[in-house]
């Protein structure tokens, strides 16, 4: 595997459900990073990795709850989502941590779908 | 703080030229560009870190100005692997950390 991998593609849920999108980096980096695409809008960062720590949460509701295990995985815990949730979540990875020198790389996202 | 890109959409025939624009009510201290191709993932073009600084990647080129806190991305002589959404992007700083906001997007469509 290279590159950012993201498991699973594609994911239907309802809404009292819980599961877990997986993502991993073979890059070697060191921040980890989710994002949520809607429809017709941008991408929003949501939760913010370095070193494992958890730096930033842009208020993020709590029925999503992130786990960075080690600087190679990360994963995204859902529960009891609501259909506004739905969206392609993308995850991303640095050398180093958010700044104006270093390009984020990604992974090909989950599109969740909330019933 | 999400920077504005224009126009939201444009369709090019192969071979025409396009500028996409990024602009911000904040201060630019960089500006990140990606290209999203269809139910893939974002991928990176260039960072521009100095105003007035200009790049190039194959026939894409972009500028910075960073009095008027904007940067555009050119697209010359535009190919079929050119479609896609354009994002540019920002990092910014809140009180609890870094951010990073990208921008609202622009539609690339080439026809033959």
């Amino acid at each position: 595997e290279t590159g950012v991998t993201q498991t699973p593609r594609h994911l239907v849920m309802g809404m009292t459900n819980k599961k877990s999108l997986k993502c991993e980096q073979h890059l070697g980096h060191n921040a980890m990073y989710w994002y949520k695409q809607s429809a017709k809008k941008p991408l929003e960062l949501m939760f913010v990795y370095n070193f494992k720590e958890q730096t930033e949460n842009n208020s993020v509701p709590s029925r999503f709850s992130p786990e960075c295990p080690n600087s190679s995985h990360l994963f995204l815990h859902l529960h009891t989502l609501q259909p506004e949730d739905s969206a392609l979540y993308l995850c991303a990875s640095s050398q180093g941590h958010l700044s104006s020198y270093n390009e984020q790389f990604f992974g090909p996202g989950t599109r969740l779908t909330v019933l | 703080q999400q920077p504005v890109q224009s126009p939201q959409a444009v369709i090019l025939r192969e071979g025409e030229d396009a500028v996409i624009n990024c602009s911000s009510s904040k201060a630019l201290y960089s500006v990140h560009w990606y290209r999203q191709k269809h139910g893939e993932a974002p991928v990176f073009l260039m960072i521009l870190l100095k105003g007035g600084e200009q790049k190039g990647h194959e026939k894409i080129s972009a500028s910075f100005n960073e009095k008027k806190q904007q940067s555009s991305l050119y697209l010359t002589a535009s190919q079929l692997s050119y479609s896609g959404t354009y994002f540019c992007g920002t990092p910014g700083q809140t009180n609890t950390g870094n951010q990073f906001y990208f921008g609202t997007g622009t539609s690339l469509t080439v026809i033959p």
